[in-house]
């Protein structure tokens, strides 16, 4: 079965500090993996897209990793700020006829002066 | 380069009234899909429509319905509203080809009551 689950849910961290969300999935043909980050009652916006041979992608303070191996992927947020505070959702798309894509829950980060 | 638009943005009606959301894309995008966005469910996936097409169907009751019409807006359409439906309904336009990035509008925001 098609899944990706995030961790931790939710998340508390003092401004300035750094934090990592996990996302694993089983998703089957992979096609490509992206973070978007949604403020409240807004549309995701876009961080990061890896596609299968990238491990690595960087978008300002948000760096996501890619281990297709074993299917995990991680968003680190370096230096948070207030404005970081949002829900942060693992997107992955599969390899077939259509746009056919598994989103996460999302983590729910809290950045706190 | 307009983003994606979606009217209304907030919206509320009474059970069993019907409903019809709209979307337009990116210009030149040929892909739209819908999703429900519920605090208790994250993400979900209703359908998504390409070139005039539903390519794509989510597990959602034969109440939900959309269509897309030549320049690539779409409507989805709710019939018989339950309190359930209250919801925020996203949009996302891509390209349809590639399926590297989707642009998610603002979203409609729908209170059944």
């Amino acid at each position: 079965k098609n899944q990706v689950e995030q961790s931790p849910q939710s998340l508390i961290i003092l401004e300035g500090k750094n934090c990592t969300l996990q996302c694993n999935y089983t998703v089957s043909p992979f096609s490509n993996l992206r973070w978007y980050k949604q403020d409240t009652g807004r549309g995701p916006v876009s961080l990061t897209i890896m596609t299968f041979s990238e491990n690595t992608k960087s978008n300002g303070r948000y760096t996501a990793t890619l281990d297709a191996d074993t299917k995990q992927s991680s968003l680190h947020i370096t230096a948070s700020q207030l404005s970081d505070s949002a829900s942060y959702i693992c997107v992955v798309s599969l390899n077939t006829g259509g746009f056919k894509t598994i989103f996460g829950a999302g983590t729910r980060l809290f950045v706190k002066a | 380069k307009a983003g994606v638009t979606q009217t209304p943005r907030y919206l509320i009606k009474t059970r069993g009234q019907q409903v019809t959301l709209s979307c337009s894309p990116i210009s030149g995008h040929r892909s739209v899909s819908w999703y429900q966005q519920t605090p208790g469910q994250g993400l979900q996936f209703l359908f998504e429509y390409f070139s005039e097409t539903q390519r794509n169907k989510g597990n959602f009751p034969g109440r939900f319905s959309g269509r897309q019409f030549s320049n690539s807006r779409s409507e989805m359409n709710v019939s018989t509203l339950e309190l359930g439906d209250s919801a925020l309904y996203l949009c996302a336009s891509s390209s349809g080809v590639d399926y590297t990035e989707a642009f998610f509008g603002q979203g409609t925001r729908l209170t059944v009551v």
